[in-house]
């Protein structure tokens, strides 16, 4: 069974561009979370998506939004890059019904200049 | 507002012995708590789950404790060895599907 694939692994963005974000979760996975990861304030939630609906909204700006499609892949896009936005940035599948483990991805590692 | 602690950033111990990390948390009704594996440059891998209702959990070296009256988890590992190094995050739950992860301890264990 393949694993949580997060595309792309490594991008740089310069301040104000913007960028979006790409998640494949386990097949049959109807659950999809984001988290922001940086060494200061570790994992930060950002959203969660289930059924192409968002069921759970983290404390971020409006700058930070995603969408999830029939097929249950998962993307999230940041306009307006700002330095600070510079984290890992982490995908999260799961069945989605019953609470239970989150399964993660490798993480697109987002560099800001 | 709502907290989830880690008790500290890094803990050293040497091989062999039992390395305990605690998540104290605050302002939060858990139903389920987790227990994540980070390595550098990776995603957390699931660990282990306990129920709010739940005491203890075991599996294989690792032992997680859940008290809803401190507030607080403990997690285990005994007989540690150096491929326990890694980054060990706690991850609260609530009935509406909310996950919420702690900062984390670094775990450094040595031979």
């Amino acid at each position: 069974k393949a694993g949580v694939t997060q595309t792309p692994r490594y991008l740089i963005k310069t301040r104000g561009q913007q960028v979006t974000l790409s998640c494949s979760p386990i097949s049959g996975h109807r659950s999809v979370s984001w988290y922001q990861q940086t060494p200061g304030q570790g994992l930060q939630f950002l959203f969660e998506y289930f059924s192409e609906t968002q069921r759970n909204k983290g404390n971020f700006p409006g700058r930070f939004s995603g969408r999830q499609f029939s097929n249950s892949r998962s993307e999230m896009n940041v306009s307006t890059l700002e330095l600070g936005d510079s984290a890992l940035y982490l995908c999260a599948s799961s069945p989605g019904t019953n609470t239970g483990e989150l399964f993660f991805g490798e993480g697109s590692r987002l560099t800001v200049l | 507002s709502q907290k989830i602690e880690q008790n500290s950033e890094a803990l050293n111990i040497q091989e062999g012995k039992t390395a305990t990390l605690t998540c104290n948390y605050t302002n939060y009704s858990p139903a389920y708590l987790q227990w994540y594996r980070q390595d550098p440059g990776r995603g957390p891998v699931f660990l282990l789950l306990i129920r709010e209702n739940e005491k203890e959990k075991r599996k294989e070296r690792l032992k997680v404790t859940f008290d809803t009256t401190l507030k607080q988890s403990l997690f285990h590992i005994t007989a540690s060895q150096p491929a326990d190094s890694a980054t060990y995050l706690c991850a609260l739950e609530d009935n509406n599907n909310d996950m919420r992860f702690g900062a984390g301890t670094r775990l450094t264990v040595k031979p």
